[in-house]
């Protein structure tokens, strides 16, 4: 398994619902990071949070962390059609050189 | 727009050519990294350069050769590559101060093409 492992695989959902996509790790964790990637492009960084915080909140999104069980949660709120990505969580394995290390990600639909 | 950029954003080439791809940050970071993205594979990170150093070369067959010539350029050069190296290859950026955390700011992304 990969370090973060994001499940679902895909979540489909319609507008206005919510979406929970979660994601288990293996090793100690200094911070998990949270991407967003639109078909064919880049990804975005979305949220941090760090190994001592237990919730994060960024607009439509709210992060949770819980270390002793090794995951995180990535809600997003009142979902819409252009949330439609795949979400990907990293994290640093408890570097502090920069390296990330990312999982196969959630693919998000959201059907209007 | 994230601040980094690469070109071109699609090639196709034959096996027996060489080809490079470039990617360029204009965020004033001093690390950068290389990743392939292949269908249904988690991300796999091939190179890092920290300070124009290459720190990491996650075993990349040697058909991959990066170049680094200051902390905004960043190249991969491909030579004699196989079909199953077509894939999305992406480019990315971090700061590396203080220990961290580092966010890593992600160009479009060059999907190449080996026919």
């Amino acid at each position: 398994s990969q370090q973060g492992e994001e499940d679902p695989q895909a979540l489909s959902i319609q507008e206005g619902e919510n979406a929970t996509m979660n994601c288990s790790y293996k090793t100690s964790i200094n911070n998990l990071q949270w991407y967003r990637q639109n078909s064919g492009r880049g990804l975005v960084h979305l949220i941090l949070i760090r190994s001592n915080e237990r919730e994060k909140h960024s607009g439509r999104l709210r992060v949770t962390l819980d270390t002793s069980k090794k995951s995180s949660s990535l809600l997003i709120t009142a979902s819409r059609a252009a949330d439609t990505a795949s979400y990907f969580c990293a994290t640093d394995r408890g570097s502090t050189l920069g390296r990330l290390y990312f999982g196969r990600g959630t693919q998000l639909t959201v059907w209007p | 727009e994230t601040g980094v950029t690469q070109t071109p954003r699609h090639l196709v080439m034959g096996m027996t050519n060489k080809k490079s791809l470039k990617c360029e940050q204009h965020l004033g970071h001093n690390a950068m990294y290389w990743y392939k993205q292949s269908a249904k594979k988690p991300l796999e990170l091939m190179f890092v350069y920290n300070f124009k150093e290459q720190t990491e070369n996650n075993s990349v067959p040697s058909r991959f050769s990066p170049e680094c010539p200051n902390s905004s350029h960043l190249f991969l050069h491909l030579h004699t590559l196989q079909p199953e190296d077509s894939a999305l290859y992406l480019c990315a950026s971090s700061p590396l101060t203080s220990g961290g955390p580092y966010e890593q700011y992600f160009g479009p992304g060059t999907r190449l093409t080996v026919t």
